[in-house]
């Protein structure tokens, strides 16, 4: 299976800054079959990201995915206070679907 | 709209059963695979399992292989999941998701205990 490993672990940013999340995985993900999710406590996770860079529905435009093969990227440009939230990389280009284990994005 | 409900969690002793559902509306339901994603305390995400929308592509984890049963009921619109000996490590939260691959609408989460 597909391993993905999110860095940093931890974010500690002020409401307005840019934040760059990282998530690499084991092999080359297949056709770019990668998903960005935000997730807030108590709440189910949210899709903001498909197919690397195309935003869900609803999503607004400072959150933008790049990347492809092993190395991908979810950037957060200008951090609104709602924004501050635990963010999982997911790929579905290979059975099983596998999750990375997650970037905490914390007020600093 | 499109509207995603889990239900059926609760606290059930090792080696016991529970059975979730998911309903689901607003979308074409048989058009779309559903699948199971849980998240153990303080923890990330796992997903566990995924049906086809005809039911003819039925996947699991290797952790839940043997044990848990998905299956659809698509004149009801909803999502089953049988969970059959239990495990203190199948404690979380249970989510039903609509799935494309990835995961574009959730349900709330259930949660299941295994605990004596």
């Amino acid at each position: 299976e597909i391993v993905l490993t999110q860095s940093p672990g931890s974010l500690s940013l002020s409401p307005g800054e840019r934040a760059t999340l990282s998530c690499r995985a084991s092999q080359s993900v297949r056709s770019s079959n990668l998903a960005w999710y935000q997730q807030k406590p108590g709440q189910a996770p949210r899709l903001l990201i498909y197919d690397a860079l195309s935003r869900a529905t609803g999503i607004p435009d400072r959150f933008s995915g790049s990347g492809s093969g092993t190395d991908f990227t979810l950037t957060i440009s200008g951090l609104e206070p709602e924004d501050f939230a635990v963010y999982y990389c997911q790929q579905y280009g290979t059975s099983p679907r596998t999750f990375g284990q997650g970037t905490k994005v914390e007020i600093k | 709209e499109v509207q995603v409900v889990d239900s059926g969690g609760g606290l059930v002793q090792p080696g016991g059963s529970l059975r979730l559902s998911c309903a689901a509306s607003g979308f074409i339901f048989s058009n779309y695979a559903m699948s199971w994603v849980r998240q153990a305390p303080g923890k990330g995400l796992e997903w566990v399992s995924a049906i086809s929308g005809s039911a003819g592509g039925i996947y699991y984890a290797d952790s839940v292989k043997g044990r848990f049963t998905i299956s659809r009921d698509n004149s009801k619109n909803t999502v089953y999941l049988q969970m059959n000996s239990l495990r203190a490590e199948d404690t979380a939260i249970y989510y039903c998701a609509k799935e494309r691959g990835y995961f574009d609408y959730w349900g709330q989460g259930t949660l299941v205990t295994v605990s004596s």
